[in-house]
């Protein structure tokens, strides 16, 4: 099927530490992929993307690797703070298509 | 430069009424997409939209309708509205869609009553 996924609704982290958030898609024809993080009461804030053509892209404290064999995408963020608590999406573009495909989010939570 | 502007950020609305929603995109930004989020079933893509034109649709139905002015600015219509149209009504903004970031406004939260 269609369906972009996450593996754990839920993460906890000790600040500081580094956190991995996952997410697994389906279609092989998929060539973009990006990850947004929503906090309470505002819209998907933009984190990264990045294109089949690459394997991992970094920004600021956070890289996302991208795994095409087993279709598999991730984000990492580093040091984590407790402003990073929020839910994180995954989502695909496929080509010529106007549309992303969202996954289902994980809620991120900070522990002090 | 502003980013994407929602109008209004809340509503209620009884069953049976219609609303329009409005969005204003970032200044240069042709590609407006409208999405519906709920708790139970993650964000949604009703409808994109590129220089007046909508060149995708989702799985909605007819009763959910969009437009896009010369100007970019875009306006979702929901008519007869039910208990279920309940959620939070995202808009975002890319310059020209496809394989380029969406950024999205703060969204339209209706409530049905």
């Amino acid at each position: 099927g269609e369906s972009v996924g996450l593996h754990l609704p839920t993460l906890s982290v000790q600040e500081g530490d580094n956190s991995i958030i996952n997410c697994a898609y389906s279609n092989s024809a998929s060539d973009y992929f990006i990850w947004y993080k929503q906090e309470s009461g505002k819209g998907p804030q933009f984190i990264i993307d990045i294109r089949s053509n690459m394997d991992k892209r970094q920004g600021q404290r956070v890289t996302v690797l991208l795994n095409k064999t087993v279709k598999h995408l991730s984000l990492q963020i580093a040091a984590t703070q407790p402003g990073d608590s929020a839910v994180y999406f995954c989502a695909e573009n496929r080509g010529s298509n106007y549309q992303l495909i969202w996954g289902a989010g994980t809620k991120l939570i900070i522990k002090p | 430069k502003a980013g994407v502007t929602q109008t209004p950020r809340y509503l209620i609305k009884t069953r049976g009424q219609q609303v329009t929603l409005s969005c204003s995109p970032i200044s240069g930004h042709r590609s407006v997409s409208w999405y519906q989020q709920t708790p139970g079933q993650g964000l949604q893509f009703l409808f994109e939209y590129f220089s007046e034109t909508q060149r995708n649709k989702g799985n909605f139905p007819g009763r959910f309708s969009g437009r896009q002015f010369s100007n970019s600015r875009s306006e979702m219509n929901v008519s007869t509205l039910e208990l279920g149209d309940s959620a939070l009504y995202l808009c975002a903004s890319s310059e020209g869609g496809g394989n380029q970031p969406q950024h999205f406004g703060d969204g339209t939260r209706l409530s049905i009553l």
